[in-house]
Parts: structure tokens; C-alpha cells; sequence
């Protein structure tokens, strides 16, 4: 069966600082992965997303996001956070005819 | 284009009256999906669409919820009664062709509460 696991519910980290959000997944066929964003009071909207070839993927907004089958992770960081990185972000894999969402990391940016 | 809109943006009703959830999917996406949101269970998908038809609806709670998609333009979501724990944010996106794997463009939701 096809899972995702979100290392941290809340991370913060200060602006300017490097975004590393976790995410380990479980599937049983070669993985579609994504990564999503939502900002407060809307709905969500895709960063990026690995199907097939390169494994490191870039996506907006300055965010990256590399697959690594070994370790089973498809961790996303940004090198450098800025206060409208704050958001809630969710990992999520293909299932059987579905995509199953993690249950997302609320990225909070001090000053 | 406009982007998937939903309405109502915010409902509040009576446990046991029946709710009406709209969605108006972006012109030409082929896929509208039915999501819940709450702090508890997180995001999980209620039902699917291709091309009108429904085609998964595994996700849905129980008997009480029922979905249509009457045409290419127009999809509902119906709670009939409503219960308390049916309060939650409601999301449907749409999707283009090429797979149900492609990028899904949600809608702002629709904040629910059932008193």
C-alpha cells in the first residue's frame, strides 16, 4: 500500500535561513511524488512534482525537492526562507487510482 | 480563466438539515475531485470525476453524502442530514487529461459548520 509520512507537524526557522521539510514515503510501485503548498484560507497549489528522470526537481517560488529511492524520501528545501514561505505544505504519492496526501507541515518564518 | 470556484465560501447550519456544496471546475479539465479537510483526519479525498462519471468513491463517509456531476461545467456535493462531524473545510479541484497523476488546481473551499 502507498503512504506518506511528514516528519513535523510545525517547523520554524528564521528568515533568510535554509527550508528543509521532511517526507518519507511507502510505495509498492515506482512513486509519483508532489509537493504542495496552502496558504491561509486557500486551497492547494502544486511546488512540484518527480514522475520520472532526474531526481532533483525544481519547482516555484525558489523550492526544490530531491528523490531518493534508497532512503525512501522526497525532502523539500529552499535555501534561503522568506516571510511568504509561510504556509502549510503537504507531500503526497500516488496510490491505485488516487493521490494520498501527507498530513502537511505548517512552516512558520521568524524575522 | 477564473480557477475552480466554489460556493458557498462559508455555511452554517443545523445537524440535520440538508447542505449543498458547489463546484464550477476550470473549462476543460477532464478530472473534479471532492476533498475534506479537517485538524483531525487531514485531507482525504471523498470522490473522483472523469469526463462526468464518477469513478472512485471510496472516500465517501457514509450514505448520507452524495455527489453528482451533472455536466462538464457543474458538480455537487450533498450532506443530507448533516451532523456535527461533518464540520470541516470542503475542497474540489479539477484536473486536465492526461491521467488522474497530473497537476490538480483546487478551489478555495467551503468552510462548513453543522451545529
Amino acid at each position: 500500500a502507498q503512504s506518506v509520512t511528514q516528519l513535523g507537524s510545525h517547523v520554524s526557522v528564521s528568515e533568510g535561513a535554509l527550508v528543509l521539510l521532511r517526507c518519507n514515503y511507502s510505495s509498492s510501485v515506482p512513486p509519483y511524488l508532489f509537493w504542495y503548498v496552502q496558504y491561509p484560507n486557500q486551497g492547494l497549489q502544486l511546488l512540484l512534482k518527480y514522475t520520472t528522470g532526474a531526481t532533483l526537481v525544481k519547482g516555484i517560488n525558489g523550492f526544490e525537492a530531491e528523490f531518493k529511492k534508497s532512503e525512501t524520501s522526497f525532502h523539500l528545501t529552499k535555501p534561503s526562507a522568506h516571510m511568504s514561505d509561510a504556509a502549510e505544505y503537504f507531500c503526497a504519492v500516488r496510490a491505485a487510482s488516487k493521490i494520498i496526501f501527507g498530513s502537511g507541515t505548517r512552516l512558520s518564518i521568524r524575522p | 480563466d477564473a480557477g475552480v470556484i466554489q460556493s458557498p465560501r462559508h455555511e452554517v447550519t443545523e445537524m440535520g438539515q440538508e447542505v449543498t456544496l458547489r463546484c464550477k471546475p476550470i473549462s476543460g479539465h477532464d478530472y473534479l475531485f471532492w476533498y475534506r479537510q479537517t485538524m483531525m483526519r487531514g485531507l482525504e479525498l471523498l470522490i473522483y470525476f472523469n469526463n462526468n462519471v464518477p469513478i472512485d468513491d471510496s472516500g465517501m463517509p457514509e450514505d448520507r453524502f452524495s455527489a453528482k456531476m451533472p455536466n462538464a461545467s457543474f458538480s455537487t456535493l450533498k450532506i443530507q442530514p448533516s451532523e456535527p462531524r461533518d464540520s470541516a473545510v470542503y475542497f474540489c479541484a479539477s484536473s486536465p487529461g492526461q491521467g488522474i497523476y497530473n497537476e490538480q488546481f483546487f478551489g478555495p473551499g467551503t468552510r462548513l459548520t453543522v451545529l
